[in-house]
């Protein structure tokens, strides 16, 4: 299976700073078949970013996503509040399809 | 819209058997396959496998097999995901998500289920 290892595992970082987590994978991603979602507490996860770089419906344009093959990063271009939250990429190109460890942006 | 309204929270005893339900609605049922995805408490993220909606054949990851059975209602919109033996592992929020591709753009509230004597 492709294992999914996200980094850093936690981003101390302050409102209107710029975010940029990274997801590798461990073999090639089936045509960038890659996924980013956002989970704050309490609630479930929301998908943020799909096929690697399109913005799913109602995501604000700071986030956006990048990479291919097997390097992936999803940008936030200025932190919002709301932004601090746990982030998980999830490949959808081979069976089984895996999630990484998920990278928290907490507010520092 | 697409709405995904899971069963309410479940309590079991080790051992028991639990039976989630996912009602889907705002789109037409046989057109995405329905997954199902754990998440412990605390922790990431897992995919448990899928059900073709037209079928009914479902896969199942490595490590949900055995105990861990989906299932559908096409009269009713409904996916079901029974977990037999139940272990305290198990307690989890589970989710039912609908996707042919593009990841997974709805989510519901899931259904917690918390193993425990």
């Amino acid at each position: 299976e492709i294992v999914l290892t996200q980094s850093p595992g936690t981003l101390s970082l302050s409102p209107g700073e710029r975010a940029t987590l990274s997801c590798r994978a461990s073999q090639t991603i089936s045509n960038n078949y890659l996924a980013w979602y956002q989970q704050k507490p309490g609630q479930a996860p929301r998908l943020l970013i799909y096929d690697a770089s399109s913005r799913a419906t109602g995501i604000p344009d700071r986030f956006s996503g990048s990479g291919s093959g097997t390097d992936f990063t999803l940008t936030i271009s200025r932190l919002e509040p709301e932004d601090f939250a746990v982030y998980y990429c999830q490949q959808y190109g081979t069976s089984p399809l895996t999630f990484g460890g998920g990278t928290t942006v907490e507010i520092k | 819209q697409v709405q995904l309204v899971h069963s309410g929270s479940e309590l079991k005893k080790p051992g028991a058997s639990v039976q989630v339900a996912c009602k889907a609605s705002g789109y037409t049922f046989n057109t995405q396959n329905m997954n199902w995805v754990r998440q412990a408490p605390g922790q990431g993220l897992e995919w448990m496998g899928w059900i073709n909606t037209n079928t009914g054949n479902p896969t199942y990851a490595q490590g949900f097999t055995g105990r861990f059975v989906f299932s559908l209602d096409t009269s009713v919109n409904t996916a079901y995901l029974q977990i037999s033996s139940l272990k305290a592992e198990d307690t989890a929020v589970y989710y039912c998500l609908p996707s042919n591709s593009g990841g997974f753009h709805y989510w519901g509230q899931g259904t917690l289920v918390t193993v425990s004597s």
